[in-house]
């Protein structure tokens, strides 16, 4: 499969401060992408997609931005709060279209 | 809505005997379903995709006589791991999606303890 991401790092932040997460991904040809929260032995959590389209999407306390020409997606959260604690993981859909890769995910620590 | 729940959630087996995992959309018809494996501290790993009513396509390196999926209806799918040895033990993640559709919906996992 198409790689995804690089190593796993970490990010701790105090609660309130905004935190952003980043992702690399390597499929050029890659047009659509989702960012997703697993909390520890749990399912991933859909949180924001986007599709290559578009550089920029919002949702609620979230902000996706993409990057096409270096290949480069983030995560903004903003206020973040204890509950967001978790890892999260950037997908891209793969060469057949419905299959999706994932990153080495990026563990987010809330310091109360 | 896009529910997809697993069964069981932890299984314990001894080396040797085969475990079924299931894979269920609870309010969506799931055209198509994905099994993932994830080691500790690692991604997700996408084993296979399954549409119901076809061979599942595995993903190079994933053995497919040793991990055998059946999408029979539109509603389950099944991961059989066959003589499962201490190697297999991991969190196993099934997702699903509906036709015209591409965010996938992902279960609890099930967490597989193979002595």
């Amino acid at each position: 499969g198409e790689s995804v991401g690089l190593h796993l790092p970490t990010l701790s932040v105090q609660e309130g401060d905004n935190s952003i997460i980043n992702c690399a991904y390597s499929n050029s040809a890659s047009d659509y992408f989702i960012w997703y929260k697993q909390e520890s032995g749990k399912g991933p959590q859909f949180i924001i997609d986007i599709r290559s389209n578009m550089d920029k999407r919002q949702g609620q306390r979230v902000t996706v931005l993409l990057n096409k020409t270096v290949k480069h997606l983030s995560l903004q959260i903003a206020a973040t709060q204890p509950g967001d604690s978790a890892v999260y993981f950037c997908a891209e859909n793969g060469v057949a279209g419905n299959q999706f890769y994932f990153g080495t995910g990026t563990s987010l620590t809330v310091i109360p | 809505g896009a529910v997809v729940s697993q069964h069981p959630s932890w299984v314990i087996c001894k080396s040797g005997t085969s475990v079924k995992i299931e894979c269920r959309s609870l309010d969506f018809q799931a055209t198509t379903m994905f099994w993932y494996r994830q080691f500790p501290k690692q991604s997700l790993m996408l084993m296979a995709t399954s549409n119901e009513g076809s061979k599942a396509t595995y993903e190079q390196g994933v053995e497919k006589d040793k991990f055998l999926i059946n999408h029979a209806s539109l509603t389950l799918s099944t991961l059989t791991v066959t003589s499962a040895h201490p190697e297999d033990s991991s969190f196993y993640i099934c997702s699903a999606t509906t036709r015209g559709q591409e965010t996938q919906y992902f279960g609890p996992g099930t967490r597989l303890l193979v002595l």
